[in-house]
């Protein structure tokens, strides 16, 4: 079964609505989490590294006062959009080594943003 | 030259044939390689994970890394409409994971 739950699974809304994304660890505990844009038909894309109790790491390129990250608890993480635009709009997914930083990432069902 | 290099496809082939998926990357340091299987509007789902080179198999899929070609290859056997996907090679050394762009994989029944 799933191993790393992301909710909500769709979501619609008007430009300049900020948007909350969850993601969490089930069953384990998760110090690092990654956050990933994927557009269609293209690979995926790192954003940031959450990191549990420190601040996150952003790729280059992404701002992050556009994609606040918060990784409050061993198991949560959550990316807020804020103030989406039409631009924003994409698939935005995340994950999370089990077992330690050079395991393999388990990613979760993803988010489907749509800014109209 | 781009980090990773994976054919996007779409490749289709009969039910029950042998698929070979395969990718190849530019930076030796590389030491981490994993396959993902993505059905369209879910997330990646790990499929296999291998380090370092040599062969790896579950059921019907079998990996392959040969680091000297800096290459690897996912094959699966007795290929079913269910394994429909889009698969990505992924790989990493002591940084963030690199993706394939996917190649996109139909089985015909």
């Amino acid at each position: 079964g799933a191993v790393v739950s992301q909710h909500p699974s769709r979501v619609i809304c008007k430009s300049g609505t900020s948007v909350k994304i969850e993601c969490r660890s089930l069953d384990f505990q998760a110090t690092t989490m990654f956050w990933y844009r994927q557009f269609p038909k293209k690979s995926l894309m790192l954003m940031a590294t959450s990191n549990e109790g420190s601040k996150a790491t952003y790729e280059q390129g992404v701002e992050k006062d556009k994609f606040l990250i918060n990784h409050a608890s061993l198991t949560l993480s959550t990316l807020t959009v804020t103030s989406a635009h039409p631009e924003d709009s994409s698939f935005y997914i995340c994950s999370a080594p089990i077992g330690g930083s050079n395991q393999p990432q388990h990613f979760g069902d993803g988010t489907r943003l749509s800014i109209l | 030259q781009k980090e990773v290099e994976q054919d996007p496809g779409p490749l289709s082939v009969p039910e029950g044939a042998i698929v070979s998926l395969n990718c190849t990357y530019s930076n030796s340091a590389f030491q981490y390689f994993m396959w993902y299987r993505q059905y369209s509007r879910k997330g990646p789902e790990l499929l296999m994970y291998t380090y370092s080179s040599g062969n790896k198999e579950d059921g019907r899929f079998t990996a392959q890394v040969d680091k000297s070609s800096k290459y690897i290859s996912l094959f699966i056997r007795d290929s079913q409409p269910s394994d429909s996907a889009t698969y990505l090679c992924a790989m990493r050394g002591n940084t963030p994971l690199v993706f394939g762009k996917g190649t996109r994989l139909s089985v015909i029944a």
